[in-house]
This record gives C-alpha cells, structure tokens and sequence, in this order.
C-alpha cells in the first residue's frame, strides 16, 4: 500500500525565515494531496487541498509544490511568523473509490520571535 | 455546523479497564474515519465506516479494540483492557462522500486517553 514520508519531523525557524517541509510518497498512481495544519490543542485543519495536474500552488503565505516525478509533495511557508507555529501534516489519495488517505507523520514547526 | 464533536475530550483509566470514545460525526457526512495519534508515532489509521458500514479495519490492534457505527450520527471505539500504551489522542474524522478521494477530512478535536 501507499508509503509517505514526511521530514523534518521537528523544524525550528525565525519570524521571517522560511519553513519547508517535505512529503515522498510510494504510489504513482496518487492523485490527490493534501496539506493540514494542527494549531496546539486544536485538531487538524485543511490547510490546502491540491490535484496531480497542478504543480505550483500558492496559498496566503504558503506555497506547496508537487513534483510527480519524484513524488514528492513540499509546503514552503515564506516568511513564517510566530502563528504559523503548529503541527502539519501532509496525505496522499489514490482516485476512485474506496479509498483511505495516508498521511504523513508530522512535522512539528515553531517560529521564534 | 457544530463540526465533528468528540467525547470525551479527556478521560483516564486505570490499567485493565474499559474505554469508550464517542464521536458525532458532521451531519450529512457519510464516511467516518478514527485514527490515534502520538508523538512517536504520529497519526495513525485505525479504521473507517462509509454509511455505518465498516470498510477496512487494518489498523485497529485486534484483540481489545472495537469500533462501531450503530447510526450515521455517532460511532464508538472502544478499548478492552486498557493497558499504558493505549494512551494517546484519538482522533475522529468524517468526509462528506468516501467515493470520492478528494474530499476533505473534516477532523474533532480528539479524545485524551490516558491509562495509567
């Protein structure tokens, strides 16, 4: 079954400096992916959602990445602040049905003032 | 829209007792999904239901976990024999339609299980 990696498990940056976190997965045949942000004591949140047909997406602050030949998922938070400060966790689908998605295990973020 | 509403939000047990987690999922949602979540191991899959009807439950340890789906308004895990390593946040989370993989996961804010 589907494989996703996640790194870096653990990522402390500056108020300003950028955060980038990466997710490999295992099936080629992975279509949908997802990106979820978990404040602390809160659950898990869409963050952005992104389809195989698109490689660049941006976000408010954010910028995720999809390299299908390497199957290779990656959010980048330009310029982080002391809010984005959270777990995220990345997930991967296969279409059709009957699915269950895989996620990644986490990366925990803290910006510092 | 309340969201996923988890119950309860913390609960201790001691060793060798019975837990049972309830969760609500979003109304009109047809797929509810329980994962458990720790530092170590991060988020893992337990098992999932698509309209009360269970579909795969590779992850739920066999022997002292059950999950339930009785109507599509609640669903229950529940741990026999709780033992320390069961402690961890159990996550619910319900999707509007399982058919289709695109759909959001829309999580609760998770159970605090700690047996001690």
């Amino acid at each position: 079954g589907e494989q996703v990696e996640q790194r870096p498990p653990h990522l402390s940056v500056r108020e300003g400096d950028s955060a980038f976190i990466t997710c490999t997965y295992t099936d080629p045949n992975s279509y949908y992916f997802f990106w979820y942000k978990q404040e602390p004591g809160a659950s898990l949140q869409l963050l952005m959602k992104v389809f195989s047909s698109t490689e660049i997406n941006e976000g408010q602050g954010f910028t995720v990445l999809l390299n299908k030949k390497d199957k290779r998922l990656s959010l980048n938070l330009t310029a982080a602040h002391p809010g984005d400060s959270a777990a995220y966790f990345c997930a991967v689908s296969a279409p059709g049905g009957n699915y269950k998605p895989t996620f990644g295990k986490g990366t925990s973020l803290v910006v510092h003032p | 829209n309340a969201g996923v509403i988890q119950t309860p939000r913390h609960k201790v047990t001691g060793k060798g007792q019975e837990a049972t987690l309830w969760c609500e999922p979003i109304s009109g949602h047809s797929a509810v999904f329980w994962y458990r979540q720790t530092i170590v191991q991060g988020l893992e899959f337990l098992t999932y239901f698509r309209n009360q009807a269970p579909i795969d439950d590779s992850g739920m340890p066999k022997e002292r976990f059950s999950a339930q789906m009785p109507n599509q308004s609640h669903s229950t895990l529940k741990i026999q024999s709780t033992q320390p390593q069961d402690s961890a946040v159990y996550l619910c989370a319900s999707s509007l339609d399982l058919w289709h993989s695109q759909n959001t996961l829309y999580f609760g804010a998770g159970t605090r299980l700690s047996v001690l």
